[in-house]
């Protein structure tokens, strides 16, 4: 699976959109692209998937360049409680195997 | 919203002891998988599990390790003689399918600590 390249941190303002980045430039055409996040020390939770489209669901929009190369996860209207770590994955679509294998992430922190 | 359960949240056992960490993954989904996390370290894959076998391991998936689906609901993961290092949190996880459309659903998590 490609690798994924993230910023350790980042800071937002309560309400204010967030705009996560992540590089993964050697992305291969069958391969995904997933968010998760975990709070504190949750399970991870899914947040939203794509192959080369935009998409977007209640939680967030997920925007692909045309290359693949990058992505950005976008939470619109930012709270406390989206205070966490979110880990892009890219992941190769296959039958009955695959991993979702976590880097470091970024860790979002909102503010008041 | 279906949810994956995991039990124990927190299970203390002493070095050296079996235990058996329990998940009961959604019900109509495929895929499972073990997860840990090892305090302030990353989420670590250990082991994926389709159709009643091992689908992937990882290289801590040892022989200390085994997993088991004995009656079509529970996913247990076994560690046979624990050691200090064991000690994490350990997240089961489920999915419909595995071809990239869809995402893992992960439980709350085992805690684990051995002394």
């Amino acid at each position: 699976d490609a690798k994924t390249t993230q910023p350790p941190s980042m800071d937002c303002a309560e309400g204010r959109a967030a705009n996560l980045p992540c590089n993964h430039s050697t992305i291969s055409g069958n391969e995904y692209v997933y968010w998760y996040r975990q709070i504190h020390s949750q399970g991870p939770q899914y947040i939203i998937h794509g192959l080369k489209n935009n998409e977007t669901n209640e939680m967030a929009s997920l925007i692909i360049t045309e290359d693949r190369k990058s992505s950005t996860l976008i939470l619109p209207h930012a709270t406390l409680r989206d205070t966490a770590v979110y880990y892009c994955i890219v992941r190769v679509a296959r039958a009955n195997a695959g991993k979702s294998t976590f880097g470091d992430g970024t860790t979002l922190t909102v503010k008041p | 919203e279906p949810e994956v359960t995991q039990t124990p949240s927190h299970q203390v056992t002493q070095m050296g002891q079996e235990v058996i960490l329990r998940c009961v993954p959604i019900s109509n989904h495929l895929y499972f998988y073990w997860y840990r996390q090892i305090l302030g370290q990353k989420v670590e894959f250990l082991v994926s599990f389709y159709n009643n076998e091992i689908s992937e391991k990882s290289e801590i998936f040892d022989d200390q390790f085994s997993v088991e689906r004995p009656d079509g609901s529970n996913f247990t993961l076994k560690i046979r003689s624990t050691k200090l290092e064991d000690s994490a949190m350990y997240f089961c996880a489920s999915t419909l399918r595995d071809r990239g459309n869809y995402g893992y659903t992960f439980g709350s998590g085992t805690r684990l600590t051995v002394v």
